[in-house]
Order: structure tokens, then sequence, then C-alpha cells
């Protein structure tokens, strides 16, 4: 069964304190890895599209990347606005469907 | 920025009523979504809809759930009798064309009473 698992589930930081969010996936033929963030009370706010294994993309202090089975989220010196929770989805099916991990909650403390 | 918008914010109803949600995809979009999260739980796919025909549901998208494209701008999910546990943020998303990534809306948080 296709499955995402996010972990840690959460990550409390300091301010400029870099760190790492983990979404490991085991899936058949992988369409793409979405990273998305999600504020309290927001819809997930996407971030990042990766589609093949040594992919990176980078935003502000954000960076992803990606392997055959896992993909990485680094927060390089993150600030307090950087606290939220950070969901992982990888598409399945024809294009048609996200299935979402539980999240990271990232809180940083100035 | 153009956005996905999502009414009402909050609906409260008595279970058994039926409930409509409303959903504005972003305009030139051509892929429409539901999705829901339960509190605490993860982002659930319910139903996705394309060239005016649902393409995928989920096995939580039963006969109690009907999706609709009335017009050229809006989405709406309907639920006949809802129950206790249809009580989640109902989340819509919209995207543009194949491989591009979804965007969601601020959902509706649906309480049934």
């Amino acid at each position: 069964e296709d499955q995402v698992t996010q972990s840690p589930e959460a990550l409390r930081l300091q301010e400029g304190e870099s760190s790492s969010l983990n979404c490991s996936y085991t899936v058949s033929g992988l369409r793409g890895l979405f990273w998305y963030r999600q504020d309290p009370g927001k819809g997930p706010e996407f971030l990042f599209t990766l589609y093949s294994a040594g992919e990176e993309k980078e935003k502000e202090r954000l960076k992803a990347t990606l392997t055959k089975k896992e993909s990485f989220l680094h927060i390089t010196a993150p600030k307090p606005e950087d606290s939220a929770t950070y969901l992982c989805a990888v598409l399945l099916g024809g294009d048609y469907k996200l299935s979402f991990g539980a999240g990271t909650t990232v809180t940083v403390r100035a | 920025e153009p956005e996905v918008t999502q009414t009402p914010s909050h609906q409260v109803t008595q279970m058994g009523q039926e409930v409509i949600l409303r959903c504005v995809p972003i305009s030139n979009h051509l892929y429409f979504y539901w999705y829901r999260q339960i509190l605490g739980q993860k982002v659930e796919f319910l139903v996705s809809f394309y060239n005016n025909e649902i393409s995928e549901k989920s096995e939580i998208f039963d006969d109690q759930f009907s999706v609709e494209r009335p017009d050229g701008s809006n989405f709406t999910l309907k639920i006949r009798s809802t129950k206790l546990e249809d009580s989640a943020m109902y989340f819509c998303a919209s995207k543009e064309g194949a491989g591009q990534p979804q965007h969601f809306g601020d959902g509706t948080r649906l309480s049934i009473l």
C-alpha cells in the first residue's frame, strides 16, 4: 500500500538553528512529491514540487531534496515566521490525487 | 496572486441535514479537488473532477456525497444527509494542468451537531 511518513512529528528550534524534516514514501512509480506549509486554521500553501531523485529546489530559507525513497526539507537559519506545519504529499494514480503525510509541526523561538 | 476561495468559513448543521460547501477555483485551472482533514489527522483525498466529470474518488466519497460545477466559476461539494463523523475541515483545491501543483483554499470548517 502506498504510504507517506513524516518525521519528526514536532520540532522545536531556536531562531538560527538549522534542521531537516524527513518524508519517506513507499509508492510504485512516483509521479511527483510536493511540500506544503500549513498555518493554523488555513489551507496548505504550496512550496515545492520534486519529480526525480537528485532534484533540489530552494526558496528563501527552505531547500527540498529528493532521493528514491525519501525527501528532506532543510530549514536554514529559521526565523519565528517559519513556524508552521510542513506537509509532504505524493501524487498518485493518473495525476488525480495527493496522498499526504501527517506533517511536521515546526516551532521556532526567538 | 489568484487564490482558491471557499465559503462559508464555518458551517454548523444538524445531523441528517444536507449541506453544500462552495468553492471558487483559480480561473484558468482545469482540475478540481475536495479533501478533508479531521481534527488532528492527515489531509485525506475525497474526489477529483476534470472535464466535467469525476476522475477519481476515495472510499470516503460514498453515495451521500456529490460534486458539481454548475457554471464556469463555482465548484460545490454536497453532503446529502450529514453524520457526526462528517465533522471536519473541507478543503477545495485546483490546478492548471497535468503535473502542476494543486493550490488549496483556506477551507470550510463543518461542524455536525
